[in-house]
């Protein structure tokens, strides 16, 4: 198994950009999770998804974020227009079921200038 | 709401010394409780878990036992390497409607030779 996979590594944007964050979950797993981390806010939940459907995305810090999973492969995260306090590294992870834990990404690291 | 408190960091050891990373948590209910690992440049894994009272979980020599009379899981190792220098996250789930896991702040331990 490959793992859950994050596209891209890297992403360097200037200020009012859109940028989409990817992310290709465990097959089988049914529950998907977006967080951002910071060295000042830590580790943060943005949404997650249980069968494709958003359950809560609480997280999200504003209208300009949105996120997707048009099916069990597949999720995006957009950020439209993007802010240079958007700058973190994007988490996906992946889990079975509520309660197993997570299996994490490697992360996309945003800078916006 | 339900929380995990970690102890603060950063936490620097010698190699072969003994480690202790304290976690204290509230929760509802009866929660399942983790301990993830975050080396540089990656994401977060899975490092060791406890799903009931008195569960002890193991790995690589890392070992946390669930104490439900003292609300903890303390993260505790014999003899760090350097390899072990990181950052270590305590979480918990709750189950229920929420599904998400709650991480703590995160204690980065840095080990030298």
């Amino acid at each position: 198994d490959a793992g859950v996979i994050q596209s891209p590594r890297h992403e360097v944007t200037e200020m009012g950009q859109e940028v989409t964050l990817r992310c290709k979950p465990i097959s089988g797993h049914n529950s998907l999770f977006w967080y951002r981390q910071t060295m000042m806010r830590g580790l943060e939940l943005l949404i997650y998804f249980n069968n494709n459907v958003p359950i809560d995305d609480s997280g999200m810090p504003e209208d300009r974020f949105s996120a997707k999973m048009p099916n069990a492969s597949f999720s995006t995260l957009k950020i439209q227009p993007s802010e240079p306090r958007d700058s973190a590294v994007y988490f996906c992870a992946s889990s079975p079921l509520f309660g197993y834990g997570y299996t994490f990404g490697s992360g996309t690291r945003l800078t916006v200038v | 709401g339900d929380s995990v408190t970690q102890m603060e960091g950063p936490v620097t050891l010698s190699e072969e010394a003994f480690l202790t990373i304290n976690c204290t948590y509230t929760a509802t209910g009866y929660p399942s409780l983790f301990w993830y690992v975050q080396y540089p440049g990656e994401g977060l894994q899975l490092l060791l878990k406890a799903t009931k009272a008195d569960d002890k979980g193991s790995n690589k020599g890392f070992e946390a036992t669930y104490r439900k009379e003292t609300t903890s899981f303390h993260l505790e190792k014999g003899s760090v390497q350097v390899s072990d220098s990181a950052v270590y996250f305590c979480a918990l789930n709750s189950g229920g409607s929420q599904g998400n896991l709650i991480f703590g702040k995160g204690t980065k331990l840095s080990v030298k030779p």
